[in-house]
């Protein structure tokens, strides 16, 4: 079965620091995607990236980097310097197979000023 | 550029009471989903279409009913209204099935049920 854990439910930081969301999944597919997407205060949901399993290579786009190790089923993200307009509900998705695209539970992350 | 709209944005309903969510999108996408966000939780899927005229069961369709009859709209059902269906709705769309394609969300209808 395809599954998604975030670990950390609530993560706080002081602006400027740095913080990684941990992602790991359980997939038995051979090929599948990794997603995340951001929830602003807002409450709309914002795609950030997607991954596929045939492409271990890091990813960063400005702040933000993803880090995917197939060897610890991981896909985690960094922020560098957050800034309070990074405070969000963070969540991490798997696709594989036929399946619906599976969701974590979600990291909320707070910058504090 | 309009993407996913999904109307209403809020709505409180009584218990026993119908209603219908509307979800429409532009970008001649096949595939259309229904998923609900309780507190806590991540997104889980309600409903799906893969184009006009074919739904199917997501992870938790008790309770609700949709309808595909074009391709740019996907109404969600809800026929008697439960404090259980108290939750944020969303619904998105991706042009096809394949694994890669990332998913469009409207910004959601925030639904109480008292």
């Amino acid at each position: 079965a395809q599954k998604v854990t975030q670990a950390q439910t609530e993560i706080s930081v002081v602006e400027k620091e740095d913080v990684t969301l941990d992602c790991v999944y359980e997939t038995r597919d051979t090929t599948y995607y990794l997603f995340w997407y951001k929830q602003p205060p807002s409450g709309e949901l914002v795609f950030l990236i997607r991954r596929n399993s045939f492409d271990e290579q890091n990813e960063i786009s400005g702040r933000y980097s993803w880090n995917f190790q197939k060897s610890t089923s991981s896909f985690n993200f960094t922020i560098t310097a957050s800034q309070v307009v990074d405070s969000a509900v963070y969540f991490c998705a798997l696709k594989s197979g036929n399946t619906p695209l599976v969701f974590g539970k979600g990291t909320r992350l707070s910058v504090i000023a | 550029n309009a993407g996913v709209t999904q109307t209403p944005k809020f709505r409180i309903l009584k218990i026993g009471q119908s209603m219908t969510l509307q979800c429409t999108q532009d970008m001649n996408h096949n595939y259309m989903y229904w998923y609900r966000q309780d507190p806590g939780m991540g997104l889980k899927l309600i409903y799906y279409s893969v184009g006009a005229g074919i739904t199917d069961k997501g992870e938790v369709p008790n309770g609700y009913n949709v309808s595909r009859s074009t391709t740019e709209d996907f109404p969600l059902r809800l026929e008697l209204a439960a404090p259980s269906q108290t939750s944020v709705y969303f619904c998105a769309s991706t042009p096809g099935g394949g694994l890669g394609q990332p998913q469009h969300f409207g910004d959601g209808t925030r639904l109480s049920i008292l």
